[in-house]
């Protein structure tokens, strides 16, 4: 069984603050995709990253995989209230996902 | 287009009682995944199916059935319901498994109670 580390659990900051949410694992994965998940909703995708090293922006959020695709970053620059949410981490290896257990993510205004 | 639907959207069943969760897709994804979430966790796999008649267990399949006699539905059945078993239910689909660009699509979820 293929393990998700993700950390923080839980992360309160102001708005305006950055922040930076992990994913590790011990094992590799052909690809990692970030969802973001609000109350009563299922998760929607926000990147996928596929090659080791990859890094990709989407406005205000860079998303890393790290070198040898055992894990990845999620950096969040001049956090807003509406940023708030479960942040999961997924990775695929040969056709099935593992999912972290997700960071909690409030930004106060 | 619909993408994702899932029925119930809540459901409390006593111990020991069966039940369908159903899902269908309407985006002729090969991919269809059954995932369960616990509150403040992530989602762990039940099953999934790469594609009509084929399924395959994923991480936490025990008490669990599916089927997948048509690309668009994908059921999970429940047999005799145990309080572990409280959870809320995603299905989800993609067109292939895993990989840039092949987005799964999540389903509203089905929030089930057993007492």
């Amino acid at each position: 069984t293929q393990l998700l580390e993700q950390s923080p659990q839980f992360l309160s900051i102001q708005e305006g603050e950055n922040l930076t949410v992990y994913c590790n694992s011990s094992s590799v994965f052909s690809s990692l995709q970030w969802y973001r998940q609000e109350p009563g909703e299922g998760p929607v995708l926000l990147v996928t990253v596929v090659t080791g090293g990859e890094v990709k922006k989407l406005k205000r959020l860079t998303f890393q995989f790290g070198d040898a695709r055992k894990d990845s970053s999620l950096h969040i620059t001049a956090a807003q209230p509406g940023d708030t949410g479960l942040y999961l981490c997924a990775g695929w290896h040969a056709g099935k996902s593992t999912f972290g257990d997700g960071t909690t993510l409030t930004v106060k205004p | 287009n619909a993408g994702v639907t899932q029925t119930p959207k809540f459901r409390i069943l006593k111990i020991g009682q069966s039940m369908t969760l159903q899902c269908t897709q309407d985006m002729n994804h090969n991919y269809m995944y059954w995932y369960r979430q616990d509150p403040g966790m992530g989602l762990k796999l039940i099953y999934y199916s790469v594609g009509a008649g084929i399924t395959d267990k994923g991480e936490v399949p025990n008490g669990y059935n599916v089927s997948r006699s048509t690309t668009e539905d994908f059921p999970l059945r429940l047999e005799l319901a145990a309080p572990s078993q409280t959870s809320v239910y995603f299905c989800a689909s993609s067109l292939s498994g895993g990989g840039a660009g092949y987005e799964q699509y999540f389903g509203p979820g089905t929030r089930l109670t057993v007492t």
